[in-house]
């Protein structure tokens, strides 16, 4: 499981406050990723990053943030939360040289 | 970018039965094709993966085909079993750009 840790795993939260998720991984590797899963959607990738400070969106990535200012974290920002956010999120991760991603444990999110 | 699309979105099949369920994707760039089992409330888990240079690939009970002509590709799980039942995603990438495109699921049932 490449050692990921997500954090906070269940949160529920008011619309328009700002929320941030984090993913820490001890395996060194480096790429990361950020999904959200949803019904009927799969899931969906929101940011990525392939090194520290090097992010790039993904296909949903509206509404959200992130940052990696170390090879082990990377952080989910949602700026003002939102109904149509709640979700689960997973962090992924891919070594160098990959090809294998592996996934964090999911963070369950309600914006009430 | 890539887009992959996966059927059926249910499946129920009779214990000891088999199960197919198939993929296709857009990009004729993608070269790596993973499968991922997930039990309810867990995270994503790779079962089984194939690459673009080879057509099948096998670990007991399940198996991968694809056909690079037709940008399409199965999972087969023979003698199925109740702890078979679960949602399986497919998904498609480029290891070149690291970004990993998931199908939208299928969920299994397998009727004791």
């Amino acid at each position: 499981d490449a050692g990921i840790t997500q954090s906070p795993r269940h949160k529920v939260t008011e619309t328009g406050t700002p929320v941030t998720l984090r993913c820490h991984q001890t395996e060194n590797h480096r790429y990361m990723y950020w999904y959200r899963q949803d019904p009927g959607h799969g899931l969906r990738l929101i940011h990525y990053s392939y090194g520290v400070k090097d992010t790039d969106k993904g296909e949903v990535s509206d509404g959200y943030s992130v940052s990696r200012s170390k090879t082990e974290d990377f952080l989910l920002t949602l700026e003002s939360a939102t109904s149509s956010q709640t979700s689960v999120y997973f962090c992924a991760t891919v070594r160098t040289g990959g090809p294998v991603i592996y996934f964090g444990e999911g963070s369950w999110l309600t914006v009430v | 970018g890539e887009n992959v699309e996966q059927h059926p979105s249910t499946l129920s099949v009779q214990e000891g039965d088999s199960a197919v369920i198939k993929c296709t994707y857009s990009d004729s760039a993608s070269n790596y094709f993973p499968w991922y089992k997930q039990e309810l409330g867990k995270r994503p888990q790779l079962i089984i993966d194939i690459r673009s240079n080879v057509g099948e690939k096998k670990d007991q009970r399940i198996a991968v085909t694809l056909n690079k002509t037709a940008k399409h590709f199965s999972l087969h799980i023979t003698e199925t079993q109740p702890e078979d039942s679960a949602v399986y995603f497919c998904a498609a990438r480029n290891i070149g750009n690291e970004k990993l495109t998931f199908g939208t699921g299928t969920r299994l049932t397998i009727i004791p």
